[in-house]
C-alpha cells in the first residue's frame, strides 16, 4: 500500500501566484480531508470529502481557497491568488468509514507551501 | 476554552522511564478518541485509538474517562525514539461528526 500520495513536497511561489497542491487517497477509502498545518494554529481542517462530494468546507479560509475531488482517486487544493499568510505545511488525509467514528485517518506526507 | 486541550510540555525524561500525557475535551458528545504521534517536519501518524474500557499495544497505555472528560496516553520503558509530539484527537457526533485536533504534547526522551 503506498499509502496517501501528495505532490509536490514543497512549493515556493511569489504572492500572487497560483498553487495547485494534489493528493491521492489509499484506494478504498472513502473520506478525504485536507489539512494546514502552522506553528501558531496547529492542525486546520480545511474541508473534508465523503465519497467524493464536499461535506464540510467551514474551514476553508476564504474564496481564495478552492478544492474539487473529480474522482475517488484524486484531489486538488488551490489558492489563487497565494498570499504569505498562506505559508504552511498542507496535509491531506484518507479514512474509511465516512463520518462515522471509531475511524482514524492515515495523513500523506506534507506540502511545504512559502509564499514569498 | 479550547475543545481539546493538551499540556505543550515539554517533558524531557530519562531513557527507562514512564512518562503519562492527558488530554481532556470539552464537549460530552465525543465519541471517538485517538493518539496521534507525530515527528518533527513529518506527518501525524496514528498511534493508538481508546477504547471505553482502555487499551493497551507494547508500552503503550490509552485510557477513556468519560464522567471526567479526560483521556490519557501512558509510556513505559521510554526510548529515544518515543521523542515526538504525541497529539490528542477527538471525534464529535456519529453522523456529521467533527474531528478536533489538541495542539500536542512535545516529548524529548534523553540518554
Amino acid at each position: 500500500d503506498a499509502g496517501v500520495i501528495q505532490s509536490p513536497r514543497h512549493e515556493v511561489t511569489e504572492m500572487g501566484q497560483e498553487v495547485t497542491l494534489r493528493c491521492k487517497p489509499i484506494s478504498g477509502h472513502n473520506s478525504l480531508f485536507w489539512y494546514r498545518q502552522t506553528m501558531m494554529r496547529g492542525l486546520e481542517l480545511l474541508i473534508y470529502f465523503n465519497n467524493n462530494v464536499p461535506i464540510d468546507d467551514s474551514g476553508m479560509p476564504e474564496d481564495r481557497f478552492s478544492a474539487k475531488m473529480p474522482n475517488a482517486s484524486f484531489s486538488t487544493l488551490k489558492i489563487q491568488p497565494s498570499e504569505p499568510r498562506d505559508s504552511a505545511v498542507y496535509f491531506c488525509a484518507s479514512s474509511t468509514g465516512g463520518d462515522r467514528g471509531g475511524y482514524g485517518y492515515t495523513f500523506g506526507s506534507g506540502t511545504r507551501l512559502t509564499v514569498v | 476554552r479550547k475543545e481539546v486541550e493538551q499540556d505543550p510540555g515539554p517533558f524531557n525524561v530519562p531513557e527507562g522511564a514512564t512518562v503519562a500525557f492527558n488530554c481532556t475535551y470539552s464537549n460530552s458528545a465525543s465519541q471517538s478518541f485517538f493518539w496521534y504521534r507525530q515527528d518533527c517536519r513529518k506527518e501525524p501518524k496514528l498511534l493508538m485509538s481508546v477504547y471505553s474500557s482502555g487499551n493497551e499495544d507494547g508500552r503503550f497505555t490509552a485510557q477513556l474517562n468519560r464522567a471526567s472528560q479526560y483521556i490519557s496516553l501512558l509510556i513505559r520503558d521510554s526510548k529515544l525514539s518515543d521523542s515526538a509530539t504525541y497529539l490528542c484527537v477527538v471525534k464529535i457526533g456519529t453522523g456529521g461528526f467533527k474531528t478536533i485536533f489538541g495542539a500536542g504534547t512535545r516529548l524529548f526522551v534523553k540518554a
